[in-house]
């Protein structure tokens, strides 16, 4: 299975500003994903990130709030801009092959607290 | 659209006992698979157990193995000879043969007591 890299680990950050959490996999992948886990809550999928072009976004997430880079097969980019306190989660970085059925492979999280 | 509940907010077993955490699933698909995952507090979501729907035999690791009832839609996690290591939130997760995206249970929070 693939080791996932995710950065920051954590952050606080002001309201207003912006966050880009990095997510760097060892192995080419065919699929990947980007999660928000709430405080005490599951996870939610928030978008599919497309290698070479635009994210496919979940309902009620929306592409000028959750930019999306997926510039080759290990690498992609979430970033959580304009940031209110509702932000502060937990967001993990998925990964997959497409046509098997494994479960996917998560990446450690990154804890954002937004003040 | 395929939801997975689970309606066991929190369980707590003793310790080298056998516990059971409950899934149930809603989907019209007959091609899809299972999983269980395991969240400790270091938020690491780790794959427990997996289980295609076409298989009539429930998938069995180690400790863990699971009741999986398709005309149910059910599919309950057994972890036998439970350790203090095992406590952990636990979800429940369904993915679509023909689509990527993966959906999670609300989570149980399993407590092991020693």
């Amino acid at each position: 299975s693939a080791v996932i890299s995710q950065k920051p680990s954590r952050d606080i950050c002001q309201r207003g500003t912006s966050l880009t959490i990095q997510c760097q996999v060892d192995s080419q992948v065919t699929m990947m994903f980007w999660y928000r886990q709430q405080p005490g809550q599951s996870l939610t999928l928030i978008a599919t990130a497309n290698q070479g072009s635009e994210a496919t976004y979940e309902s009620g997430f929306v592409i000028d709030k959750f930019p999306i880079s997926r510039p080759n097969l290990t690498f992609s980019t979430l970033t959580v801009s304009n940031m209110s306190p509702e932000d502060s989660s937990i967001y993990l970085c998925s990964v997959g092959w497409q046509g098997v059925g494994d479960g996917y492979t998560f990446g450690s999280g990154t804890r954002l607290t937004v003040v | 659209a395929q939801t997975v509940t689970q309606s066991q907010p929190e369980m707590s077993v003793q310790e080298a006992e056998t516990v059971t955490l409950s899934c149930t699933y809603d989907t019209s698909e007959s091609d899809y698979y299972l999983f269980w995952y395991k969240q400790p507090p270091s938020r690491q979501m780790i794959l427990v157990i997996r289980q295609e729907a076409y298989k009539q035999q429930n998938a069995t690791e180690n400790r863990f193995s699971v009741n999986f009832q398709k005309a149910a839609k059910s599919f309950s996690l057994k972890i036998s000879d439970s350790q203090l290591g095992d406590a952990a939130m636990y979800f429940c997760a369904y993915r679509s043969a023909g689509n990527n995206d993966m959906r999670f249970g609300a989570g149980t929070r399993l407590t092991v007591k020693p």
